[in-house]
């Protein structure tokens, strides 16, 4: 069964760094979305993306965020510098349309640790 | 604000007991989402709703639209269904819940 797929499963980097997570979303889907979760809280939505553009982005989603389809196959979302409160559970999702009208399926996620 | 509440907040039933887990939002929405969270964190959606009624296995989801409430339940619970779930509601932006935590006991 085809699934989303997130690299690395665990980053730690110093605050003040640059880190790239990379998703390989399903292979004909061509939506993409990143989420991040806090420790103990709630899922909060970043970013939606198609056709090399970004369809909505919500206020966390600042210039310190940025997301590429840089192939075919690979979504990035890249933090330029790293602060404290950027250490989450970062998820990737895609889906076949656009949601509302099709489920999204969800990577395992990326836990960044900012020291 | 929360645009999304979801009750109760922690749940703990017994195997084969009948869940009910309660959702309201305040926004207009094009659709409502049942994701599930495993222990390990990884996410899976459920269901996916605009209108009425869905059915999958033992879970069964429902939406009032007019009310701006949705239901999810789950029937003849068993210990593996314990796990977070979660609303969440879209029109533009995503709107999540904050979880409701189900253990189910043997």
């Amino acid at each position: 069964e085809p699934e989303v797929t997130q690299t690395p499963s665990h980053q730690v980097t110093q605050m003040g760094q640059e880190v790239i997570l990379r998703c390989v979303p399903i292979s004909n889907h061509l939506y993409f979305y990143w989420y991040r979760q806090i420790l103990g809280q709630k899922v909060e939505f970043l970013v939606s993306f198609y056709n090399n553009e970004i369809s909505e982005k919500s206020e966390i989603f600042d210039d310190q965020f940025s997301v590429e389809r840089p192939d075919g196959s690979n979504f990035t979302l890249k933090i330029r510098s790293t602060k404290l409160e950027d250490s989450a559970m970062y998820f990737c999702a895609s889906s076949a349309v656009s949601i509302p009208y099709n489920e999204q399926f969800f990577g395992p996620g990326t836990r960044l640790t900012v020291l | 604000k929360n645009e999304v509440e979801q009750s109760p907040q922690n749940l703990t039933a017994q195997e084969g007991e009948f869940i009910t887990i309660n959702c309201s939002y305040s926004v207009g929405i094009s659709a409502l989402h049942w994701l599930q969270q495993h222990p390990g964190g990884g996410i899976v959606s459920l269901f996916m709703l605009s209108s009425g009624k869905k059915k999958h296995g033992r879970l069964i989801a429902t939406i009032n639209i007019q009310e701006k409430h949705s239901s999810l339940h789950i029937t003849a619970s068993h210990p593996r269904d314990s796990a977070v779930y979660i609303c969440a509601v879209n029109r533009v932006q995503f709107y999540f819940g904050t979880g409701t935590s189900l253990t189910v006991i043997p």
